[in-house]
């Protein structure tokens, strides 16, 4: 099973900061990742699929890049909306695997 | 715009069967894959399985030997049966729909989830 590990676990910052949050793959994911935003109470969102594409709707303040094994999610300019937990998700290798999550948190 | 949602008991007693189903409006659940994943209190996300819409089914090897998936095409929904259930089954439970973007399938819509209790 692929490990995901991301880092930090926790992102202090304030409104208007840019965010770079990491993923690394315990081995090569190729570009098969994808990243999910989570507030509390709901269910996850897609906001990156295939390592850097947005998904449907997605702000242009949130980009991904990366491939093999380290893959960042950067949110340009932080919206009070973009507070909240983000998980990346491999779907090279079964069973498909989540990172444990970067909670972004109001500085 | 397709929608999802969950329904069954939020308490399950250990050792019984958690048994969730989510039906799918706004769409067809025909020409998609569909998942289960769950959430443990304080936790990370954990994909469980999921299930095609011909039946084809795939699980994670965590949970295989207690868990099946089905999908019943004319009621527009699939459910979720796991078994010999304790306290380390308790989560929030998620259904949600795979769509392919560039050859690969994601997880694009979810529905809001629904929490699952193993308690005597």
């Amino acid at each position: 099973e692929i490990v995901l590990t991301q880092s930090p676990a926790t992102l202090s910052l304030s409104p208007g900061e840019r965010a770079t949050l990491s993923c690394r793959a315990s081995q090569s994911v190729s570009n098969y990742l994808a990243w999910y935003q989570q507030k509390p109470g709901q269910a996850p969102r897609l906001l990156i699929y295939g390592a850097s594409n947005r998904a449907t709707g997605i702000p242009a303040r949130f980009s991904g890049s990366g491939s093999g094994t380290d893959f960042t999610l950067t949110i340009s300019s932080l919206q009070p909306e973009d507070f909240a937990l983000y998980y990346c998700q491999q779907r090279n290798n079964w069973p498909e695997t989540f990172g444990q999550g970067t909670k972004v948190e109001i500085k | 715009q397709v929608q999802l949602q969950e329904s069954g008991p939020g308490l399950v007693k250990p050792s019984e069967t958690l048994s969730l189903t989510c039906t799918v409006s706004g769409g067809s659940i025909t020409g998609y894959y569909w998942t289960w994943i769950r959430q443990p209190p304080g936790n990370g996300l954990e994909w469980i399985g999921y299930i095609h819409y011909s039946g084809k089914t795939k699980y994670n090897p965590s949970v295989q030997s207690r868990v099946t998936i089905s999908v019943d095409k004319s009621e527009n929904q699939f459910s979720l049966k796991l078994s010999s259930v304790t306290a380390a089954d308790t989560a929030v439970y998620y259904c949600a729909r795979y769509t392919e973007l560039l050859g690969k399938y994601y997880m694009d819509v979810w529905d809001k989830g629904t929490t699952v209790t193993v308690s005597s």
